[in-house]
């Protein structure tokens, strides 16, 4: 079936370091890909998304492109600030079907200090 | 106004009894979702709808239930709570159109 694996954390950087999550799928055919941010005491919120392979999703100064040949999707950012602290989870949705469940990774927690 | 909100935001109650939690959207969506965060264990799915007279189980049902009383609203019953069911649960829409899922701020459950 459909899985998703990402690293594990915690992640913590310095302000201003370069940040790559790194998150794997298994599925058949063409998923959408999604990076969820949960921050402190909230609920998920989507950060970016992409639909098709080479497509690049950004938002925020993230950036993940969808890379079919590794099947991947790595969370990155130049360069991080401590409002960045929260839990990341990478996530993908059946190939060629709107609304559908997600599948989500373990999630991924970052912490940032100044 | 938040367009998923969830109802109570934290609740303590004892092992056998009943809980309700409740989900209420303005976003228009049909799509309903109930998930349970624990620690290193990420989002896992309990059930889902698709619209009104919909029910599906999702990974994890089992000890719970659930009631769509209407396109807005969607409700998860444990209906004699265990400790092992203490988590941070989250209710999610979504479009039948689109994938993204739009999450509510979340309820703490603690069953002792």
């Amino acid at each position: 079936g459909n899985s998703v694996t990402q690293m594990e954390g915690p992640v913590t950087l310095s302000e201003e370091a370069f940040l790559t999550i790194n998150c794997t799928y298994t599925a058949t055919g063409y998923p959408s890909l999604f990076w969820y941010v949960q921050y402190p005491g909230e609920g998920l919120q989507l950060l970016l998304k992409a639909t098709k392979a080479d497509d690049k999703g950004s938002n925020k100064g993230f950036e993940a492109t969808y890379r079919k040949e590794t099947t991947s999707f790595h969370l990155e950012k130049g360069s991080v600030q401590v409002s960045d602290s929260a839990v990341y989870f990478c996530a993908l949705s059946e190939a060629n079907q709107a609304g559908t469940a997600l599948i989500f990774g373990k999630g991924t927690t970052l912490s940032v200090s100044s | 106004d938040a367009d998923v909100t969830q109802t109570p935001r934290n609740r303590i109650t004892k092992t056998g009894k009943r809980i309700m939690l409740e989900c209420s959207q303005t976003k228009g969506h049909d799509r309903m979702y109930w998930y349970r965060q624990d620690p290193g264990l990420g989002l896992r799915l309990i059930y889902y709808s698709f619209d009104v007279k919909d029910i599906n189980k999702g990974e994890i049902s089992d000890g719970y239930s659930v009631s769509r009383q209407a396109q807005a609203k969607f409700s998860l019953s444990l209906e004699s709570a265990i400790p092992n069911q203490t988590a941070l649960y989250f209710c999610a829409t979504q479009s039948g159109y689109y994938n993204e899922q739009f999450f509510g701020p979340g309820t703490r459950l603690t069953v002792l």
